[in-house]
């Protein structure tokens, strides 16, 4: 079981707004370590949305946001879009296990 | 354009062996350090091993530590992940991605190979 923790599953209609939150601990993103999040479809290739916490590559929109407080992090979503449908995962890195880590992973639903 | 693609899955028997390759093209790949991720089926995202720009470090998840070897050849622009005793639980699709540096996280992501374990 992964040291970051995400809901399971989130859902909203579409237009709507939704965050996914990423619980971690004082040895991963509460000692400082940045988190990066992707999107993933299943049998694609996995996809950089945001990295260093609140930074998106060119070419994602605006309507993906990170942030990052004390030991969590979220991603949200605005304007929510059919073509959202994905899993969502956070990324950052663990000191006590001497690695990188993913979050336990967010399947967001458009209603 | 830039692009990694991975070979080398297959359906090999418990206790076997594997080596899986990824191929990169269209960046410069002595700058980027490389990551060896896979998803087993149902399951999410496992980082697996990673090595840096210069094959100098490398780093493994505690699942695969002893077994796996990450290995790199500039001559060849290839990643290579070598699999050793393999059980069910490494069946899995496995991804290669790069990063320049951890604060731009992993932006090049490949398609993914699947390796079975199995009898």
């Amino acid at each position: 079981q992964s040291v970051l923790t995400q809901p399971p599953s989130v859902s909203g209609a579409p237009g709507q707004k939704v965050t996914i939150s990423c619980a971690g601990s004082s040895s991963n993103v509460g000692a400082g370590y940045d988190i990066h999040w992707y999107q993933h479809f299943p049998g694609r290739a996995p996809k950089l949305l945001i990295f260093a916490n609140s930074d998106r590559p060119s070419g994602i929109s605006d309507r993906f946001s990170g942030s990052k407080s004390g030991t969590s992090a979220s991603l949200a979503i605005t304007g929510l879009q059919a073509e959202d449908e994905a899993d969502y995962y956070c990324q950052s890195y663990d000191s006590s296990l001497s690695g990188y880590v993913f979050g336990t992973g967010t399947k967001v639903t458009v209603l | 354009q830039v692009q990694l693609m991975e070979s080398g899955g297959g359906v090999v028997q418990p206790g076997r062996s594997l080596r899986l390759s990824c191929a990169a093209s269209g960046f410069t790949f002595s700058r980027y350090a490389l990551h060896w991720v896979r998803q087993a089926p149902g399951k999410g995202l496992e980082w697996v091993a990673s090595i840096s720009f210069d094959g100098s470090d490398k780093n493994y998840a505690d699942s695969v530590k002893g077994r796996f070897t990450i290995s790199r050849d500039k001559s060849q622009n290839t990643l290579y992940l070598q699999m050793n005793s393999l059980t069910s639980d490494d069946t899995a699709v496995y991804y290669c991605a790069r990063w320049l540096q951890y604060y731009y996280g992993m932006d090049v992501w490949g398609q993914g190979t699947t390796v079975t374990v199995s009898s």
